[in-house]
């Protein structure tokens, strides 16, 4: 199993930036697939997440209304687009598989992209 | 939201000593399947996170069964029963039963 991650960088305060994670060694399509997030120096956090088919889609409240997570399981490749960026989420931003079609237990990790939201 | 408390924060051991984490969810882990939802993490220095227990008790693949799983309902534990150098890191508990599924404040293990 590989995940990579890509996407990040710096960005002003308000603006957009889209994360990419792409799959491999397993069968992208039978896999719910998640976001986490882990600010410099703190600990993990949960950011979205959905089901194999992209359906079930879950936030946490801190990014609800302005990311959205989606998947083109055509391509093996999982997505986070964030709008209206705020300091508050600068962090390392992992994408995770989960156990199963269904499941949140993460069993594969990215190594992350970080991105940093500065003026 | 689901509140994860871990204790200690922070846990010097001695190589080959055992090694105790204990977490506390807000709720009642038990999912209507039977299954408790609570899973153990580890991140290394540097490194992604790694799942180590899953659903309270699973170990999950290639992680030395010196680790173990304990608990119900509300309260769990995280076992080492032997603690080597490469065991340093961050543990994190997770609950897995409802969005926003939430981590605990995470425990640094240090070796002495």
């Amino acid at each position: 199993v590989q995940l990579v991650e890509s996407g990040g960088g710096v960005v002003q305060p308000g603006r957009s930036l889209r994360l990419s994670c792409s799959g491999s060694g397993f069968i992208f399509t039978n896999y719910a697939m998640h976001w986490v997030r882990q600010a410099p120096g703190k600990g993990l956090e949960w950011v979205a997440s959905l089901w194999y088919d992209g359906s079930n889609i879950e936030y946490a409240d801190s990014v609800k209304d302005r990311f959205t997570i989606s998947r083109d399981n055509s391509k093996n490749t999982l997505f986070l687009q964030m709008k209206r960026l705020r300091g508050d989420d600068t962090a390392l931003y992992f994408c995770a598989k989960g156990l199963g079609a269904v499941a949140a237990s993460l069993d594969s990790w990215g190594q992350g992209t970080p991105v940093t939201v500065s003026s | 939201d689901i509140v994860m408390t871990q204790s200690p924060l922070s846990l010097p051991v001695t190589p080959g000593e055992a090694a105790s984490i204990s977490c506390n969810s807000s709720q009642n882990l038990l999912h209507t399947n039977g299954e408790t939802h609570l899973d153990w993490l580890l991140q290394r220095p540097g490194k992604s996170p790694q799942l180590l227990i899953y659903l309270g008790s699973k170990r999950a693949s290639g992680v030395p069964d010196r680790f173990s799983g304990t608990g119900a309902r509300t309260d769990f534990t995280l076992k080492i029963s032997r603690v080597e150098a490469e065991d340093v890191g961050v543990y994190y508990c997770m609950q897995v039963l409802h969005a926003p599924y939430t981590f605990g404040q995470g425990t640094r293990l240090e070796i002495e």
